[in-house]
């Protein structure tokens, strides 16, 4: 059973760095085809994508928000980290992590953790 | 990168109805395309992936179709707990793109 679940301040002020942890379990990110991705969603707004690593530490990022984002994993703990530095207020959004779907250049995501909501507000 | 746009923003339909909303990509994207549905408060739930095929677990009333830039989701039958916001997201190139949502509402 895949389970995620993100974890990290709900209260950052404005131009200091977020960090968000996702861990998870019923997947290892040593196996080959495995990905992680996040997704933030603005309250009352769309999803947007954020940044992906996959099992060989390949990394893809938003390239609006590139500059600002990196992800990182730690095999041995189950985890993915995302950093978005110089945060604002418009970054107030629920930051979902998920599992990318298995399958040859599958970029979708089959299970999502429960998602975080960050407040950015001084 | 590519533009997703869904249409309508927001139906309102009743118990039994058929219901079709579209998604529509700034380009072409073969059949790379999913679709997710998400309750208040809630994760997103990946309905179809690849355009059309169901994923593992989901109802078999909801059916996806298309190619290309043009893209349908179909409840075939809605239920009460179908009542939701409904997103595509482009898996063709990267940045992945999710279209604004389609809300459905129940008469």
């Amino acid at each position: 059973q895949i389970t995620l679940k993100e974890s990290g301040p709900t209260l950052v002020k404005p131009t200091q760095t977020l960090t968000l942890t996702c861990t998870f379990s019923g997947f290892s990110l040593s196996t080959s085809g495995v990905g992680v991705g996040w997704i933030r969603q603005p309250p009352g707004k769309a999803l947007e994508w954020l940044a992906l690593i996959y099992w060989d530490d390949d990394k893809r990022y938003s390239p609006s928000l590139k500059s600002r984002l990196t992800i990182t994993k730690d095999t041995s703990k189950n985890q993915v980290v995302l950093t978005m530095t110089n945060m604002d207020p418009v970054d107030t959004a629920t930051y979902y992590c998920a599992h990318r779907r298995e399958g040859i250049a599958a970029r979708d995501f089959d299970y999502w953790g429960q998602g975080i909501l960050v407040t950015v507000s001084s | 990168d590519i533009q997703m746009t869904q249409s309508p923003s927001s139906v309102s339909a009743s118990v039994g109805d058929r219901v079709t909303f579209t998604c529509r990509a700034s380009q072409g994207i073969s059949s790379s395309l999913a679709w997710y549905q998400q309750k208040p408060g809630k994760a997103p739930k990946l309905l179809i992936y690849a355009a059309s095929s169901l994923q593992s677990g989901v109802p078999s009333r909801f059916s996806g179709s298309g190619f290309g830039t043009d893209f349908t989701l179909t409840i075939s039958s809605l239920q009460p707990e179908d009542s939701a916001t409904y997103y595509c997201q482009q898996t063709n190139n990267f940045p992945l793109t999710f279209g604004p949502g389609t809300k459905v509402d129940i008469k």
